[in-house]
């Protein structure tokens, strides 16, 4: 079965400084990685996903994350960090085939807080 | 529609009584999908659909829950006999296709359930 792991609850940050939330994973096999985020009261909004080929993903907003298979991780990261950043924010993953391979498995997410 | 849309957005309940949630995915997607967002247990995913079919229902919590789809479109979420421990958010999510772990997929904004 697969995992995710986001080890830190809540990130701060100061507006203008780059920021990183990371993210690690387990899961048989190649795997294909997501980051969402969620404002509150609102769904999921879908930010970037690794599939395959370069490991610098680029997303929407700004946002990158970088794939690391030796380390099994997918930090996100953004180069310059806006007050409207803060959200609460997902890595999930699912595996490339097999079983479970239709849904997402979700870390338990960070809250990112981007101090003006 | 532009996204996936979900119905109602809140609903609070009083334990034991059957309630259903709606959930209207993007046109076209021929996948969908259902988790649950709770404070103690994070995103779960539930039961997914390729067409009208789901063909794994073992994400489901209990035989109180069931759902359905029909036309290949909108999909209903059905909790009988609520317990105080089913309140969540309720997340349905859509993607073109099932194709494994590859598809993106587009969150709806949820239905905040409240069992009292």
């Amino acid at each position: 079965a697969q995992s995710v792991a986001q080890p830190e609850d809540q990130v701060n940050v100061a507006e203008g400084n780059p920021l990183t939330v990371k993210c690690t994973y387990s899961v048989s096999g190649n795997p294909y990685l997501f980051w969402y985020v969620q404002y509150p009261n609102r769904g999921l909004q879908f930010l970037l996903k690794y599939i395959t080929g370069d490991n610098l993903v680029k997303g929407s907003y700004g946002f990158e994350a970088e794939f690391n298979k030796s380390q099994t991780s997918f930090h996100l990261k953004k180069p310059s960090a806006l007050v409207s950043d803060s959200a609460l924010y997902f890595c999930a993953v699912s595996p490339y085939s097999g079983a479970g391979s239709y849904q997402l498995t979700f870390g338990k997410g960070t809250k990112l807080s981007v101090i003006p | 529609g532009a996204g996936v849309s979900q119905s109602p957005s809140n609903k609070v309940t009083e334990k034991g009584k059957d309630v259903e949630l709606r959930c209207d995915p993007i046109s076209g997607h021929t996948a969908l999908y259902w988790y649950r967002q709770s404070l103690g247990q994070g995103l779960e995913f539930l039961i997914y659909f390729q067409g009208n079919s789901a063909p794994d229902k073992s994400g489901l919590p209990s035989d109180r829950f069931s759902a359905e789809r029909t036309g290949g479109s909108v999909s209903t979420l059905t909790i009988q006999r609520t317990q105080q421990e089913d309140s969540a958010v309720y997340l349905c999510a859509s993607s073109f296709s099932l194709a494994g772990g590859l598809e993106t997929q587009y969150f709806g904004p949820g239905t905040r359930l409240l069992v009292l």
